[in-house]
């Protein structure tokens, strides 16, 4: 079965430092790849997806994520956090057509420290 | 804005109450899921709806059934509710089954069960 991994349950950073959230997919069919963002009490918002146009894909809030066929990995990364970046990121593949339904990773909650 | 609306945000029921949770969308998109998100953890798809073909997951329980009136509307009947159900329910849209599978999530209702 087609699965998601998202290393780190929990990532911390510090204002200004660099977001690394990592994602890989267990395929040798590149799926379409998206990371959702969720605040407490809402729904997923998308920050970004991958449907094979650019390897790099940028998204809202300063995202953007890499697809790297070589390392089955769609890794997000922002520059400089915010504090507003507290939050959690879900990774997700889908294949399309009738089996496209989403793929989740378990999340990794985000932290930002002051 | 087009968009997809859960109502109520916050349900609170007892122990064995049916409870219906509604979902309305302006996408006029073909597909409707919904998900049960236990306290951090991922998205677990229910079921869906291709237009008014209903497709169960298969270890979705008895307990959980769906209905889709018409095209913008969908709703959750947790027939006997029991503890463990209590979770957020997130009702999601596609606009088909071609494509990347992108969805487009409401902001959840949070369910609580006593």
């Amino acid at each position: 079965a087609q699965s998601v991994t998202q290393l780190g349950s929990h990532v911390s950073v510090s204002e200004g430092a660099l977001v690394l959230l990592r994602c890989n997919y267990s395929s040798s069919v590149p799926p379409y790849l998206f990371w959702y963002v969720q605040y407490p009490n809402q729904g997923l918002q998308l920050l970004l997806k991958y449907t094979s146009a650019a390897t790099l894909v940028k998204g809202i809030n300063g995202f953007e994520a890499e697809f790297k066929k070589s390392e089955t990995s769609f890794h997000l990364t922002k520059p400089s956090a915010h504090m507003s970046d507290a939050a959690e990121y879900f990774c997700a593949v889908s294949y399309g057509g009738s089996q496209g339904n989403l793929i989740f990773g378990k999340g990794t909650k985000l932290s930002v420290k002051p | 804005d087009a968009m997809v609306i859960q109502n109520p945000r916050y349900q609170v029921t007892q122990f064995g109450k049916p409870v219906t949770l509604s979902c309305s969308q302006t996408l006029n998109h073909n597909v409707m899921y919904w998900y049960q998100q236990k306290s951090s953890q991922a998205p677990k798809l229910l079921f869906h709806y291709y237009d008014k073909d209903f497709n169960n997951e298969a270890d979705t329980p008895d307990n959980f059934q769906s209905r889709r009136p018409n095209t913008s509307f969908c709703f959750l009947d947790i027939r006997s509710p029991g503890l463990g159900d209590a979770a957020m329910y997130l009702c999601a849209t596609s606009r088909d089954y071609e494509g990347s599978g992108e969805q487009f999530f409401g902001p959840g209702t949070r369910l609580t069960v006593l």
